[in-house]
This record gives structure tokens, C-alpha cells and sequence, in this order.
């Protein structure tokens, strides 16, 4: 059974400082990895998507891949208070639509 | 745009009484999605919809049925609704470009169920 794993948290990060969020999959099939944000009581929202090894920037944003290690993580810089939230992490299959295999999720508390 | 809608956004149900959770979306994607996401469980794919004309069962099917009526919408029905079926429950839609599936969702329907 495919499985993500993240750490519940929370993680606390005071303003201004690097949060950084990690994932750990177990199907070496999966080719893309997503993630999600996700307030309290609303639903989840892409904020980035990565497929090849290495980093990816995106504003104050980087994603992680390491495909040996079945790894992937999200740095966000700069850390406001908006940017505390519950951080998703989703493997997709390997091709074809059949949905996403998310992890629990991080949640992560940015102190002013 | 209104994105994906979801229908009702509450919902308090007995056991064993039945109910079916409406989804839309306006952006002509291909493949829709039913969640449920319990606490400190992450989501979970219930069904899901590749193309119209076809469903297929994700991860927690059991207790729930689908039936995808157009391109734009996407049914969960539950039969006899049990307490475990307390959930949120999120739809998503998306277009697949080989291993690229991004999916947008909707804003949740919350069944209590009695």
C-alpha cells in the first residue's frame, strides 16, 4: 500500500526565520509530488508541485526531491503568521487519474 | 469561475438514514474526486471518476456509492449512514497531463452522523 509520511508537528517557528516541512514515500512509482496548504476549516490548496530531482523555487517557497531517498521537503523563507497552516504532502501514482495519496500532514505555527 | 461546489456544506444525519453530497465543477476537467478527511487521518480517496462514463473505488470505498452524471458533476451517495462515516468530505477536480495532477477542491461538506 502506497504510504506518505510527515510529522504531525506542531512545528514552531518564530517570524521572519526557515520553516521546513519533510515527507518520506513509500512507492517508488510515484513521479509527482504536491503540496497542499491548508487552513483550519477550509479545503486544501495547491501551493507547489515538483516531479524531477532536485530543488524547485517558487517566491518564498522551495521544494525538495531526492528519489533515492524518497524524499521530498518544502522550505518556506521569510516565515509570516499567514503562513501558519497545515502543510499536506501528496505522491501521485505513477501516470493516470487516480488520485492522490496524501500524508497526515504538518501543522506548522509561525510566531510573531 | 466559481471553481468546485459542494452541496450542502452542513450536514447532521441518524443512522441509517441516507444522503447523496452533490459536486460540480465549471473548468472542464476530465477526473473528479470524493474525499473524506477524519482527524489526525490526512484525507482519504473514497472514489474517484478518470473520464465520464467511469468510476473507480480509491482507498475507503465501503459504505459509499458515486455516480458521475455529466463532465460536471460528480455524486457521493451514502446508503445507511453509519457514526464511522462522520467525516469532512472534500471533492476535487482535475486534468491529468501524464504524471501531472493537479487537483482543485472544493470547500467540504461536515456529516455528523447521529
Amino acid at each position: 500500500q502506497k504510504e506518505v509520511e510527515q510529522n504531525s508537528g506542531p512545528l514552531s517557528v518564530p517570524e521572519g526565520a526557515i520553516a521546513s516541512l519533510n515527507c518520506t514515500y513509500s512507492d517508488r512509482g510515484s513521479q509527482s509530488f504536491f503540496w497542499y496548504r491548508q487552513y483550519s476549516g477550509k479545503s486544501p490548496e495547491l501551493i507547489m508541485f515538483i516531479y524531477s530531482n532536485g530543488d524547485k523555487e517558487d517566491g518564498r517557497f522551495t521544494a525538495q526531491l531526492n528519489k533515492a531517498s524518497q524524499y521530498v521537503s518544502l522550505l518556506i523563507r521569510d516565515s509570516q503568521p499567514s503562513d501558519s497552516a497545515t502543510y499536506l504532502c501528496a505522491s501521485e501514482g505513477g501516470g493516470g487519474a487516480d488520485g492522490l495519496t496524501f500524508g497526515k500532514g504538518t501543522h506548522l505555527i509561525i510566531q510573531p | 469561475n466559481a471553481g468546485v461546489t459542494q452541496t450542502p456544506k452542513f450536514q447532521v444525519l441518524k443512522t441509517g438514514q441516507s444522503m447523496t453530497l452533490q459536486c460540480a465543477q465549471d473548468m472542464n476537467h476530465n477526473s473528479m474526486y470524493w474525499y473524506r478527511q477524519d482527524p489526525g487521518m490526512g484525507l482519504r480517496l473514497i472514489y474517484y471518476s478518470a473520464s465520464e462514463g467511469t468510476t473507480d473505488k480509491g482507498e475507503v470505498p465501503n459504505g459509499y456509492n458515486v455516480s458521475r452524471l455529466n463532465k460536471r458533476e460528480f455524486s457521493l451517495r451514502l446508503e445507511s449512514a453509519a457514526p464511522s462515516q462522520t467525516s469532512v468530505y472534500f471533492c476535487a477536480s482535475s486534468d491529468v497531463w501524464g504524471s501531472y495532477n493537479e487537483q482543485f477542491f472544493g470547500p467540504g461538506t461536515r456529516l455528523t452522523v447521529l
